[in-house]
């Protein structure tokens, strides 16, 4: 199992301000991803990178940004928060390709966004 | 576009019971489907399936693929309240660097 771990868990900010979601993994995964999830709805993938320097938008529209400029580390930048940033944010990273389990998205706790 | 469909949406059962969970799947170059367990924060591994007919046995879970008819279950018997969670399947292709989630299923187990 994949060691991946997000700070901080509970963030609660007010309109306008710039945060960062950070994202770390201890297992050398060159895939890493990020997902938004509003309670009870499905995850939306917004972000993701297959290695350093690597990133690329996911299927829902995100005004965040990344940057991988390490590959243990995948951080997530909102540069003005809005209330309708409010939401769950999961990080996930994958094994390189050729191995067993290259398939499999490991998540980390997630970090729980409120902006009001 | 990939798609990966969950049925029920939501399914309500006694401690004890058995229970199947549903995954259709439309993934282009598919090469393994996933199910994973989501209780109050982040998704948990569960199973990948990359061969049709051969089930996976954890503990009281198991899943099985049909990559001719597009889908697999997942099975979970002796319910107890500690299954109680939502329960997502994911399809990737064969580059393996994408997911697509299905809505999910939401067990509750009562005691």
């Amino acid at each position: 199992e994949a060691d991946i771990y997000q700070t901080p868990r509970y963030l609660v900010i007010g309109t306008g301000k710039k945060i960062t979601l950070e994202c770390s993994q201890t297992m050398g995964h060159d895939k890493m991803y990020w997902y938004q999830q509003d309670p009870g709805m499905e995850l939306h993938l917004i972000h993701y990178s297959y290695g350093v320097n690597s990133t690329e938008k996911g299927d829902l529209s995100s005004e965040s940004t990344v940057s991988r400029i390490r590959t243990e580390h995948f951080p997530l930048t909102l540069e003005s928060a809005r209330p309708s940033h409010t939401s769950q944010y999961l990080c996930a990273s994958s094994p390189p390709a050729g191995g067993p389990r290259t398939d499999t998205q490991y998540f980390g706790p997630g970090t729980r966004l409120t902006v009001l | 576009e990939d798609k990966v469909v969950q049925s029920p949406l939501s399914l309500v059962v006694h401690e004890g019971d058995t229970v199947t969970l549903n995954c259709s799947y439309e993934v282009t170059n598919f090469r393994s489907l996933l199910w994973y367990k989501q209780e109050k924060k982040a998704p948990t591994f569960l199973f990948m399936l990359t061969s049709s007919g051969i089930e996976k046995k954890s503990g009281r879970l198991s899943s099985i693929l049909d990559k001719k008819e597009l889908f697999s279950i997942l099975n979970i018997t002796a319910t107890q309240t500690g299954d109680s969670a939502i329960y997502l399947c994911a399809g990737s292709n064969n580059a393996g660097n994408m997911l697509t989630f299905g809505g999910g299923t939401r067990l509750m187990v009562k005691p």
